[in-house]
């Protein structure tokens, strides 16, 4: 089976700092798609960034960037100025046909 | 206007019982999944339809059965509730099948069976 694993189970940093979250992969495919989707406490899924394989470049969404390494098949989650807000559940998945596979999150506590 | 519904948001039931939980999205996406996130918060696949045909049945037991009357709903209806059936299920949609699409989700529907 193809697996997305997430070594840190739990995480903390304080306000206005900066976190990495990591996340592995393992897939046989070239072309395929990883996400970071953030749930809080609501239990509402959110999609916080994306990135596709066949690009060389990192993506960045506001606070919010990734440096994805193809080759090392690693994907982990830059946080920068951390806010109270960030507090949730960050699930790495790497998106194939018909599905996304999850690795088992990453608790992110935010102190002030 | 909610892209992603799902009724109810919440339900308690005995063992033994059938129940069903509605999805709905409004995005105009032609897939739809499930989705279970169990106790560890761990996030599986159940099923997924593109265009109303069930394309992804991932080991899920019999009493669990999807039907889409429309591109638009995806609803799961369980079967004689056993407690390992606790859990969120979610419900998500996407423009197309393939890896690259983002995946709206509901609001989830946490059910208890006692």
């Amino acid at each position: 089976a193809q697996t997305v694993t997430q070594s840190q189970p739990e995480m903390s940093v304080q306000e206005a700092e900066t976190v990495t979250l990591s996340c592995t992969y393992d897939t046989s495919e070239s072309d395929y798609y990883l996400f970071w989707y953030k749930q809080p406490p609501s239990r509402q899924m959110i999609l916080v960034i994306r990135q596709e394989a066949y690009k060389q470049q990192n993506a960045t969404e506001n606070r919010f960037s990734v440096n994805f390494q193809k080759a090392a098949k690693s994907f982990s989650l830059k946080i920068s100025d951390s806010q109270l807000g960030d507090a949730a559940m960050y699930f790495c998945a790497r998106g194939s046909n018909y599905k996304l596979t999850f690795g088992k999150g990453t608790l992110l506590t935010v102190n002030p | 206007d909610t892209a992603v519904s799902q009724t109810p948001k919440y339900l308690v039931t005995q063992m033994g019982n059938d129940k069903s939980i509605k999805c709905e999205q409004n995005l105009g996406h032609d897939t739809m999944y499930w989705y279970k996130q169990d106790s560890k918060k761990f996030l599986k696949i159940m099923f997924s339809y593109n265009n109303k045909e069930l394309i992804i049945n991932e080991t899920v037991p019999n009493r669990f059965s999807p039907k889409s009357p429309d591109k638009a709903h995806l609803n799961l209806h369980i079967n004689s509730l056993e407690l390992g059936d606790s859990a969120v299920y979610f419900c998500a949609s996407s423009q197309a099948a393939g890896g690259a699409y983002e995946q709206y989700f509901g609001p989830g529907t946490r059910l208890t069976v006692t």
